[in-house]
């Protein structure tokens, strides 16, 4: 069965950091691409980030460019998202996704809230 | 980058009807489209990918059509259990962009 597990999530002041992990299990993540997805309070889903599975490619939208770095450690079977100089608009519950196109399989969610 | 609309943005429907939810592209995204479901509280839940193909598992209630910029997700008989809100979301092109989501009520 495959499944992703968050963690990392949490309260934070503007202009912190933060790091989210991805433990994936039940399936051969070293050959995955892998996501993170968002999705602020009360709103709909947005894409950040994906990184193909020898970490040669990696992809952020436009907002968190300069500040985001998606990583991951194949001999762990794990995905990381490193959060720097937050910002009130990056509130959101924080999504690991298989894939980086349609994503089958996502996480339960970290919450993160940028808040003074 | 590609935007996504959805059409209506809320319904509210009975038991039994059928339930169709458009999504438009603002430009060509050949088939590139998925449809996902997600129950207040809960993770989304691909239900379409291709445009039109069913995700294995989901009930056959559920179908996807269209290409290019113009796609159509219909629910056939609307049973309780599917209140939620649905997103379209297209990954012909990056950043991978998702429409802002239909909710369907009973």
């Amino acid at each position: 069965e495959v499944q992703l597990v968050e963690s990392g999530g949490g309260l934070v002041q503007p202009g912190g950091s933060l790091r989210l992990s991805c433990a994936a299990s039940g399936f051969t993540f070293s050959i995955y691409w892998m996501s993170w997805v968002r999705q602020a309070p009360g709103k709909g889903l947005e894409w950040v980030a994906s990184i193909k599975p020898d970490e040669n490619e990696k992809y952020y939208v436009d907002s968190v460019k300069g500040r985001f770095t998606i990583s991951r450690d194949n001999a762990k079977n794990s995905l990381y998202l490193q959060m720097n100089s937050l910002r009130a608009e990056d509130t959101a519950v924080y999504y690991c996704a298989r894939g980086a196109s349609y994503y089958r399989y996502w996480g339960q969610g970290s919450p993160v809230t940028v808040s003074s | 980058d590609i935007q996504m609309t959805q059409s209506p943005s809320s319904l509210s429907a009975s038991v039994g009807d059928r339930v169709t939810i458009t999504c438009q592209a603002s430009q060509d995204i050949s088939n590139s489209l998925s449809w996902y479901q997600q129950k207040p509280g809960k993770v989304p839940k691909l239900l379409i990918y291709d445009a039109s193909n069913l995700e294995t598992g989901v009930p056959s209630r559920f179908s996807g059509s269209g290409s290019g910029t113009d796609f159509t997700f219909t629910i056939n008989s609307l049973q309780p259990e599917d209140i939620a809100t649905y997103f379209c979301q297209q990954y012909s092109n990056l950043p991978r962009t998702f429409g802002p989501g239909t909710k369907v009520d009973i």
